[in-house]
């Protein structure tokens, strides 16, 4: 049993240059998560999706895209990456008893 | 919009002190509040959880929390810390839009 999993573990970008993080859950989950998780600042909401087909914008969302493909794959998209977005992002997915599982995490650098 | 705040940037103890973590949530109906825990270099692992009942919950390792409706405040307990638990801890909720909100964290460091 995978749980949640997360694509790449690490990338390094440049500026402007685009890039897509993948996570796929097992448990059949309707709800997943997609944050980021820098020093001082917890991890904030970038964006999530309650069910197959639905995405909303969380806190942080400016300069993301999210695409919630099916109920398994729920992607994070930078366009155009700026130093900014250097953060370690996660994938979660929300089980039935109101528990967040997470991915292991992405660690992204744009230099 | 709901937050949680967790005030507690950085605690220092020693082993077998007892330690005490605030979290503070600003949202006035139905809450579910957590506490997760994030060992260095791994994800986010579930503590404990509050949805209603008996405001005292007891998680794993030791841990419990205390949800006090008139204080906002969801604290984090532990009556012994022993150095396995260096970590940095975070409160969160779970709004009725499966929104989920995370505190800004509480780095504990346990010194043997």
């Amino acid at each position: 049993n995978a749980g949640v999993t997360q694509t790449p573990k690490f990338q390094v970008l440049k500026t402007g240059q685009s890039m897509t993080l993948q996570c796929a859950q097992d448990m059949n989950h309707n709800s997943m998560y997609w944050y980021r998780q820098d020093p001082g600042m917890g991890l904030r909401l970038i964006y999530y999706s309650a069910s197959e087909g639905t995405t909303d914008k969380g806190e942080v969302p400016n300069g993301y895209n999210v695409s919630r493909l099916n109920k398994r794959e729920f992607s994070l998209r930078l366009e155009s990456a700026a130093p900014s977005q250097t953060s370690v992002y996660f994938c979660a997915s929300l089980g039935l008893t109101g528990e967040l599982f997470f991915g292991e995490g992405s660690r992204l650098t744009v230099l | 919009a709901q937050s949680v705040s967790q005030h507690n940037h950085h605690v220092i103890l020693s082993e077998a002190a007892s330690l005490e973590l605030g979290c503070n949530y600003s949202y006035g109906g139905t809450v579910n509040l957590f506490w997760y825990v994030q060992y260095p270099g791994q994800h986010l692992q579930l503590l404990l959880k509050y949805f209603s009942g008996d405001p005292l919950v007891k998680g794993i390792k030791g841990f419990e929390a205390e949800f006090i409706k008139s204080k906002f405040s969801f604290n984090l307990r532990k009556p012994s810390v022993q150095w396995s638990d260096t970590a940095e801890y975070f409160c969160a909720d779970l709004n009725t839009g499966n929104q989920f909100y995370f505190g800004t964290g509480t780095s504990l460091t346990v010194i043997p």
